[in-house]
């Protein structure tokens, strides 16, 4: 069974350019969150999906982040106009179900460098 | 204060030791306790989960958890050089309404052949 995948691994990008990352969560997944991790910090929770719907976005920095999930599969995750404090690990994860016992399946991220 | 603490250390320990890794977290009504392993420029990948105060025992990785002093453990027995890698502790608060893990900075473990 595939994991979950996310692309691409790296991309360096110039201020003020957009960047689209993306995430397949495995498969029969209902959950699908995105993280992030800037330099020197922790893991950062940005948002979680419920199939298609945004079920939570109170980490998401601000409005030139921009997440979806177009039928409740994949998930791209857009940063326009990037700035330079957006670099960092981007990290996607799914789950199926939820309560006490939830557990996370995390890509391998996306490291994203803002120049 | 943050809201889950590690020691970023590194913690070196020999091989075949036990290796100790704590975490401690600051909001009383968290719920579920996670502990994460990462090697360099992979997946944080689950090795424990823990729900109820005491241990809980899973091959060489036992995870020990206290709520009235909010605090977290992870022993790693015969350890390995192959556990050389940063270990994450997580942590979900009782919200209905958000299901979010709060992550420490991690500790980075070395097991010295």
């Amino acid at each position: 069974e595939a994991g979950v995948t996310q692309f691409p691994s790296h991309s360096v990008i110039e201020k003020g350019q957009t960047v689209t990352l993306r995430c397949d969560p495995i498969s029969g997944h209902d959950n699908l969150y995105w993280y992030r991790r800037v330099m020197g910090k922790e893991i950062k929770f940005l948002l979680h999906f419920v199939k298609e719907s945004k079920q939570d976005e109170s980490g998401m920095p601000n409005n030139r982040f921009l997440a979806e999930r177009t039928g409740g599969t994949y998930s791209t995750l857009k940063v326009q106009p990037a700035e330079l404090e957006d670099s960092g690990v981007y990290f996607c994860a799914s789950s199926q179900g939820g309560g006490v016992g939830e557990k996370l399946f995390f890509g391998s991220g996306t490291q994203l460098s803002v120049l | 204060q943050k809201e889950v603490e590690q020691n970023s250390g590194p913690l070196s320990v020999p091989e075949g030791a036990i290796a100790s890794l704590n975490c401690t977290y600051s909001d009383r009504v968290s719920q579920s306790f996670f502990w994460y392993r990462q090697y360099s420029g992979k997946s944080p990948e689950l090795i424990m989960s823990i729900y109820s105060n005491g241990d809980k025992e899973d091959g060489r990785f036992t995870a020990q958890l206290n709520k009235a002093s909010q605090y977290v453990s992870l022993l790693i027995r015969d350890s390995q050089p192959s556990d050389s890698a940063t270990y994450l502790c997580a942590v979900k608060v009782r919200d209905t309404g958000r299901r979010a893990l709060t992550f420490g900075s991690g500790t980075r473990l070395q097991v010295q052949p």
